[in-house]
């Protein structure tokens, strides 16, 4: 059974300055590896996809890196803004399109 | 281009009652998924269809839960009777392409609704 981890459950970071967050799965045999966000009260935003072929995806000041060998995934955001907080969720692709989903990381940034 | 549709947003019931979610997936999108999300968790797959054939509901409670996706567009999920556990938010997302699509096929997510059993 696959299982994702996502470490810390929750951080506060001041404005401007980078964010970390990592993730972890057990079984290496995925087919893609996803981060969403997750604004309350509303539904999941597909932020980045990496094929299990890929290393890295970038989109503007999000770069989401993978190595499938280790079971890991980060994504970093750079100079982070207020806009930033949400709750990011990393999931993994284990098979015809279904995902198995960590419990997330509750970002705030601090103005 | 219009998202995934649900209804109602929130829904307050008893416990021992039915409840009956409704979603409308992006126009031409083949696989519909429904997923809950329990406080504090991540979202879990309750059942996946493609078009209106089911493709894993392993993970869907058969005692009480119960999905269907008439003629391939239009999907509702039932829960009869909801237990307290039931309390969670109620995720449908739909996906463009089958099961023999690529390994890029991102998933679209609706706002949710948000069941409370008491």
């Amino acid at each position: 059974k696959q299982e994702v981890t996502q470490i810390p459950a929750a951080l506060s970071v001041p404005e401007g300055e980078n964010l970390v967050l990592n993730c972890s799965f057990t079984d290496s045999a995925i087919y893609n590896l996803q981060w969403f966000r997750q604004d309350p009260g509303k539904g999941l935003t597909s932020l980045l996809l990496i094929q299990s072929s890929q290393r890295e995806q970038t989109s503007g000041r999000l770069n989401a890196s993978l190595d499938k060998s280790s079971g890991r995934s980060t994504l970093y955001i750079a100079a982070s803004q207020p806009g930033d907080s949400a709750t990011y969720l990393c999931a993994v692709d284990y098979g015809n399109n279904r995902l198995a989903f960590g419990k997330g990381n509750q970002v705030v940034v601090i103005p | 281009e219009a998202g995934v549709a649900q209804s109602p947003r929130y829904k307050i019931i008893e416990k021992r009652q039915s409840v009956a979610f409704w979603c409308n997936p992006i126009s031409g999108h083949a696989t519909l998924y429904w997923y809950q999300q329990i406080l504090g968790q991540g979202p879990k797959l309750l059942i996946q269809f493609q078009n209106n054939g089911v493709v894993d509901d392993s993970q869907l409670p058969k005692d009480r839960f119960s999905a269907e996706r008439l003629k391939g567009v239009d999907s509702t999920l039932k829960i009869q009777p909801a237990k307290l556990e039931d309390s969670a938010v109620y995720l449908c997302a739909s996906s463009l392409w089958g099961l023999s699509g690529p390994s890029t096929d991102t998933q679209y997510f609706g706002p949710g609704t948000r069941l409370t059993v008491l």
